[in-house]
């Protein structure tokens, strides 16, 4: 089946140890997105790709840096986790287009806990 | 600035129907995406909406009143898997996704 996939599911670090989560599609979309959500909140952006171009959000702090090596894969890096980023982070893809709007496919998230 | 509202939680029985409202102001419109998301999973997507008028699938329907900057979303024959965080989100002119912070649905026997 088709999908969007997160690893790892959990993930622990401590206070400013790097993490990277990654993401990995198959559904072969040009659009690659990366979300922060913390409980009770809508989910945040902080990137997205549109095929290989960059979009960073203005409010994204600068401990966030992304990667999209290829279609498939993209990659979150928290630099210097601190206890404010334990969150849940999901990665979403779609295949907008300058003339369609379509839905976003998320994958199961990976939530991060900063000890 | 851009903001969407959403009730931030909701009650229903089983079996019953419940209606979600959720109001937008946004730099444009390009489309309103309803979504479903249980506790500690990912979104999902139910429905979107472009223009005016009633969206139905299955037990869910969703409405868009662009003149209004409203839509509601419509759960029939509720089930207890229908417990969830229902999150409304509207593509900007700018093509950038706004998301509503959810409106939690609690369903009781």
């Amino acid at each position: 089946d088709a999908m969007v996939i997160q690893n790892p599911r959990y993930q622990v670090t401590q206070f400013g140890k790097p993490v990277t989560l990654s993401c990995s599609q198959t559904l072969n979309h040009n659009v690659m997105y990366w979300y922060q959500q913390k409980s009770s909140q809508a989910p945040k952006l902080l990137f997205h790709y549109y095929d290989k171009d960059f979009n960073n959000e203005a409010d994204t702090p600068d401990n966030f840096q992304s990667r999209r090596p290829n279609t498939s894969f993209c990659f979150l890096d928290i630099r210097s986790p601190g206890l404010g980023d334990a969150a849940m982070y999901l990665c979403a893809t779609s295949r907008d287009s300058p003339d369609r709007v379509y839905e976003q496919f998320f994958g199961p998230g990976t939530r991060l806990t900063v000890l | 600035g851009q903001n969407i509202d959403q009730p931030t939680e909701m009650t229903a029985t089983e079996g019953a129907i419940v209606q979600i409202n959720c109001t937008y102001q946004t730099s444009g419109f390009n489309g309103l995406f309803w979504y479903q998301q249980h506790a500690g999973e990912a979104p999902t997507f139910l429905s979107y909406n472009v223009l005016d008028g009633l969206e139905e699938k299955g037990r869910f329907s969703s409405f868009l009143s662009r003149s209004k900057g409203y839509s509601y979303l419509l759960l029939k024959e509720l089930q207890m898997k229908d417990s969830a965080s229902y999150l409304c989100a509207v593509r900007d002119s700018n093509y950038q996704l706004i998301w509503g912070a959810g409106t939690k649905l609690i369903i009781k026997p």
